[in-house]
């Protein structure tokens, strides 16, 4: 069936340090393919989206290229920041194009001054 | 603009009481989604409804767990009786649904407690 796999946590860089948290996904066709950041106390809010395969989503120096070849869909960032402290959930729709999104489990990132 | 408006932020309650959360969506989103949060189980999608009506309640745990959606702007969880394996973090998000899937918008959330 589909489903979103990311690193487990936690990740925990020093300011400036390079990210990397790693999501790969199976799925039925090529679905669009999203990361969501929850900050403490809040709810998902979307981070990007790639729709179809070789996109490349960014958003407050993140980024992460939709790449079919290995399905995969990983975040990175060049310098992470303290405020950038959160967890992370790729998510990808179930059977390729319904609107019930599946989950990865969520890696929690810490960012230390 | 006015995101996804959940109450109560935080319930406490004891078991076997009746315990109903609240949702407004975002105006002129026609999908609705129920999850839950646990440390345990992280995200789990309970419900979800589409122009109001219910799509798919795979995800509700069992009968004590019911969703309703009156109208476009509002929807409930209830759960009824409570029992302390409830206690979670419940999220509504809404979106709007034009082809395919499309990026949902998540409110705060309510933190139950059942003691």
């Amino acid at each position: 069936g589909d489903s979103v796999t990311q690193m487990e946590g936690p990740v925990t860089l020093s300011e400036e340090a390079f990210l990397t948290i790693n999501c790969t996904y199976t799925a039925t066709g090529y679905p669009s393919l999203f990361w969501y950041v929850q900050y403490p106390g809040e709810g998902l809010q979307l981070l990007l989206k790639a729709t179809k395969a070789d996109d490349k989503g960014s958003n407050k120096g993140f980024e992460a290229t939709y790449r079919k070849e290995t399905t995969s869909f990983h975040l990175e960032k060049g310098s992470v920041q303290v405020s950038d402290s959160a967890v992370y959930f790729c998510a990808s729709p179930f059977q390729g194009g319904s609107e019930k999104l599946v989950f990865g489990k969520g890696t929690k990132l810490t960012v230390n001054p | 603009d006015a995101g996804v408006i959940q109450s109560p932020r935080h319930e406490v309650t004891e078991m076997g009481q009746e315990v109903t959360l609240r949702c407004k969506p975002i105006s002129g989103h026609n999908s609705l989604f129920w999850y839950r949060q646990t440390m345990m189980r992280g995200l789990e999608l309970l419900i979800y409804f589409n122009n109001n009506v219910p799509i798919d309640d795979s995800g509700m745990p069992e009968d004590r767990f019911s969703a309703k959606m009156p109208n476009a702007s509002f929807s409930t969880l209830k759960i009824q009786p409570s029992e302390p394996r409830d206690s979670a973090v419940y999220f509504c998000a809404s979106s709007l649904l034009e082809s395919g899937t499309d990026t949902q918008y998540f409110g705060p959330g309510t933190r139950l407690t059942v003691l």
